[in-house]
């Protein structure tokens, strides 16, 4: 069965710092990979997306994740992290078509001076 | 931002009302999501529409009915619900490469 696990619910780091969010997926076809982020009661904005090439994927807002096949992981990372960064994220995978995504149950970032 | 909007933002509604959330998308997609947000549970996917039909429907009560006249436009209509249906409602559409792209939502809250 496919599943999306985000194993962190909860992060705190200091305004500058470094970020890494993990996510593991299982999931029978080849993937493609998602990671969104979302305000406080706002919709999921598109971070960025792997379909296949490069490992390494740039987004927005300063964010890159790698797909590591091997350790079936699509981790987010920033090297300096804003205060306006602070918001929940979410992995996602799915499959060619239009096939309806997976999401793991987010984690939430919070950002400290 | 603007390519995917959702109205009402807020919805306040009693167990017997009748409403119903509407999805636009400009984005020219051929597949539109409803999904349900509810405080500390995982994003639930509700229905999938693709060229105008209904392709899933996930286990969803019969007091929420979605329509889809067109590609470009989702309603999501609402009865006797309980309070347990409150949530954030999120739409969202997509392209045959699977990137969905969600609006902004409507916040339901049922007295």
């Amino acid at each position: 069965a496919q599943s999306v696990t985000q194993p962190d619910i909860h992060i705190t780091v200091s305004e500058g710092a470094s970020l890494e969010l993990r996510c593991n997926y299982s999931y029978g076809a080849t993937p493609y990979l998602f990671w969104y982020v979302q305000s406080p009661g706002q919709g999921l904005q598109l971070l960025l997306k792997y379909f296949s090439g490069d490992t390494l994927v740039q987004g927005i807002k300063g964010f890159e994740a790698e797909f590591k096949r091997s350790q079936s992981s699509f981790n987010l990372r920033k090297p300096s992290v804003h205060w306006s960064d602070a918001a929940e994220y979410f992995c996602a995978v799915g499959a060619r078509g239009n096939t309806p995504l997976v999401f793991g149950k987010g984690t939430r970032l919070s950002v400290i001076a | 931002e603007t390519g995917v909007t959702q109205t009402p933002r807020h919805l306040v509604m009693g167990m017997t009302n009748k409403k119903s959330l509407k999805c636009e998308q400009h984005l020219g997609h051929n597949a539109m999501y409803w999904y349900k947000q509810s405080a500390k549970k995982p994003l639930e996917l509700m229905f999938v529409y693709n060229f105008k039909e209904q392709t899933e429907n996930n286990s969803v009560p019969s007091r929420f009915s979605p329509e889809c006249p067109n590609s470009s436009h989702l309603f999501l209509h609402l009865h006797t619900l309980q309070p347990e249906d409150s949530a954030l409602y999120l739409c969202a559409s997509s392209q045959t490469t699977d990137t969905q792209y969600f609006g902004p939502g409507t916040r339901l809250t049922v007295l």
